[in-house]
């Protein structure tokens, strides 16, 4: 199976910085890659798929990149309503493993 | 409106087979490309993908659970179940189901857009 990870695994940062969220996948899976949101006690919510298309309603500040093993998510201006859990998944085919989840929160 | 809803025992003792039901609205297995699948999150941990079904009955499984998983569907009343033998405390967290769309010509099937709609989820506490 391939196997996801993610660095950080945590961050913290000041509203209004910059962040970035690496996934990497052991093997190639195209752009097969979805990030999803959690904040605390509350459902995952597709922020992105297909490795770099934004859900309909996600704001512009996020951003996210790559193909093959290695992705990025990156959010622009760091706002206090995102801090989540942010979880890659590769869905090229199944088993549609997650990423172990990257924790943001605010300075 | 699509929206799915998780239902299912709160507690299950050690050893029981836990059976949980998902039923959706706003999309049919009767239309070709509709699956759902079923994720787990055990209390402040990650995210685990456990089990996929498509409206074909095709069915796909997490590796290291798939000799306990089961995987069904009822087209006509919108459901899904699944099923996990030999229940223990480790299994204790919150069950999601969720869909995502495929197309698959030629036996290959290219999934759309990740697990773009939730349920709620249902929490299961295994314990004696």
């Amino acid at each position: 199976d391939i196997q996801m990870t993610q660095s950080p695994s945590s961050l913290s940062a000041s509203v209004g910085d910059r962040v970035s969220i690496t996934c990497r996948a052991s093997q190639d899976v195209d752009n097969y890659l979805a990030w999803y949101q959690q904040k605390p006690g509350k459902v995952p919510k597709l922020l992105i798929y297909g490795a770099s298309t934004l859900q309909s309603g996600v704001p512009s500040r996020f951003s996210a990149s790559g193909s093959g093993t290695d992705f990025t998510l990156s959010i622009s201006s760091l706002q206090p309503e995102d801090v989540a859990t942010y979880y890659c998944q590769k869905y090229n085919s199944a088993p549609f493993t997650f990423g172990p989840g990257t924790k943001v929160d605010i300075k | 409106q699509v929206t799915l809803r998780e239902s299912g025992p709160a507690l299950v003792k050690p050893t029981q087979t836990l059976t949980l039901t998902c039923t959706f609205s706003g999309f049919s297995f009767s239309s070709s490309g509709m699956c759902v699948s079923w994720v787990r999150q055990p209390p402040g941990k990650a995210l685990e993908w456990l089990a996929l079904i498509h409206w074909d009955d095709d069915k796909y499984y997490n590796t290291s659970l798939k000799t306990r998983l089961t995987i069904s569907k009822d087209t006509s009343k919108n459901q899904v179940v699944l099923t996990m033998t030999n229940m223990d405390p480790v299994d204790t967290a919150t069950y999601f189901c969720a869909r995502i769309q495929a197309y698959c010509p030629s036996g290959v099937c290219y999934y759309y857009y990740g697990l773009d709609v939730w349920g709620q989820g249902t929490t299961v506490t295994v314990s004696s």
